[in-house]
């Protein structure tokens, strides 16, 4: 069965950089024919897709994200991560790891989801 | 982008009740490229339809989507005590994906 498990400081300080792990487990992701993806839910904003990456390490990003996220991929160890740089309050919220789903495609509907991890901003 | 605003934002109803929920897209939603999720309190969202009306595995009956273009329903008919919960539409036929605010089902 699929299972994802997100992992990570869940304080992070202003200006530092946000860096969160996705273990995957019950498929491997290479060779996988999916994109897996981090999604991020606020009380201000509801949920916003971040971006996707696939086993190569192809990335989409969301618009807003483009330039300042890095989504990677990791298939040795069956993981993927998130790293954002130089965050602030904003970037207070919980983080989901998702798998794409629909084969090839970086943009879909997602299923399943992590349990997700609350990541606060703060000194 | 595409704006997605589902209504009502908060609806009260009761077990046993038959309850519709909408989201309306800002513009044309390609190929019915719609999903609806479930979110229970603390929980992640769990997927419980795409491509509008298709039922994600494991996910009852009592729930259908339907709709098309720019307007979209999720029914749920025969709610049940674990259905009370926030119920949110995303569109992923146009990027980027969007979602919408969510609505709120709780307990009369």
């Amino acid at each position: 069965q699929l299972q994802l498990q997100e992992s990570g400081p869940g304080l992070v300080p202003p200006s530092e950089t946000l860096s969160l792990t996705c273990a995957v487990s019950g498929v491997s992701i290479d060779g996988s024919d999916y994109y897996w993806g981090w999604m991020r839910q606020t009380p201000g904003k509801g949920l916003e897709w971040i971006g996707s990456v696939y086993f190569t390490g192809k990335s989409y990003y969301h618009p807003s994200h483009k330039g300042r996220v890095n989504i990677s991929v990791d298939t040795s160890n069956n993981q993927f991560s998130l790293e954002v740089p130089s965050v602030t309050a904003a970037d207070t919220a919980d983080y989901y790891c998702v798998r794409v789903a629909g084969a090839y495609s970086p943009v879909n509907w997602f299923d399943p989801w992590g349990q997700g991890i609350l990541v606060t901003v703060s000194s | 982008e595409i704006v997605l605003t589902q209504s009502p934002g908060t609806l009260s109803s009761s077990p046993g009740e038959r309850v519709t929920l909408s989201c309306r897209a800002s513009e044309f939603v390609i190929t019915k490229n719609l999903a609806w999720y479930q979110q229970k309190r603390g929980q992640a969202p769990r997927l419980l339809i795409f491509g509008a009306s298709t039922r994600a595995t494991g996910i009852p009956d009592r729930f259908s989507g339907s709709g098309s273009g720019t307007d979209f329903t999720l029914t749920i008919d025969g709610l049940e005590p674990e259905d009370f919960a926030v119920y949110f539409c995303q569109q992923y036929g146009t990027s980027p994906i969007t979602f919408g605010q969510g609505t709120k089902l709780d307990i009369k």
